[in-house]
């Protein structure tokens, strides 16, 4: 059980586009997901908050006009990267919250490359 | 103060020794004390976790200690394996990860065979 899934797996895209990416939970329902970026080699530093039919809450530095979150059902969070730029390329984590347990879930990854 | 601060950054150990790796927390308010383990390409998996009113909590090959007074904690892995051979992440949060989890910088273990 408490699944996450994360589509696509790997993107490339051209600079100046825009890219998006879908966090899913499985078998579970989460009213809270959280998007993370992670730079080769470093850690997992937190995007945003995502909640269900209300606005994200994103972290001090994480532009909210250029990462673009919508989480709109109880299993679906998507992650929209806008006008994208090579310093965009990086590997973007989202994890869900199973509210019985009060544990984050963690879905594969998803690696974009801005060409 | 939201920082949790991870030493070694990477550690290489012999197959059967016991990796130890060690975290330090400065918000007295954290209450969940997890650490997770990321193969390359892979989102972090947990591993164990912890909370404040236990000293050790052990699962399996893996070990937590905690010192609430030291606001210090650490990961020992026992009978350590190649297949160990991971970064592994200790992270801090309030009420059992609901709220935000603050990671620490990594750990990247080796296990020679």
């Amino acid at each position: 059980g408490a699944v996450v899934s994360q589509h696509p797996s790997w993107v490339i895209c051209k600079s100046g586009t825009s890219v998006k990416i879908e966090c899913r939970s499985l078998d579970f329902q989460a009213t809270t997901m959280f998007w993370y970026r992670q730079f080769p080699k470093q850690s997992l530093m937190l995007m945003a908050t995502s909640n269900e039919g209300s606005k994200a809450t994103y972290e001090q530095g994480v532009e909210k006009d250029k990462f673009l979150i919508n989480h709109a059902s109880l299993t679906l969070s998507t992650l929209t990267v806008t006008s994208a730029h090579p310093e965009d390329s990086s590997f973007y984590i989202c994890s869900a919250l199973d509210r019985p347990s009060n544990e984050q879930y963690f879905g594969p990854g998803t690696r974009l490359t801005v060409t | 103060q939201q920082q949790v601060k991870q030493s070694p950054q990477s550690l290489i150990v012999q197959k059967g020794g016991i990796p130890i790796i060690n975290c330090a927390y400065e918000n007295t308010a954290f209450d969940y004390f997890p650490w997770y383990q990321q193969f390359p390409g892979k989102g972090p998996a947990l591993l164990i976790a912890i909370r404040p009113d236990v000293s050790e909590k052990k699962e399996g090959r893996f070990t937590i200690s905690f010192n609430k007074s030291a606001k210090q904690f650490s990961l020992h892995i026992m009978d350590s394996q190649p297949g160990d051979s991971a970064t592994y992440f200790c992270a801090a949060s309030r009420i059992q990860g609901a709220q935000k989890l603050v990671f620490g910088q990594g750990t990247r273990l080796t296990i020679n065979p």
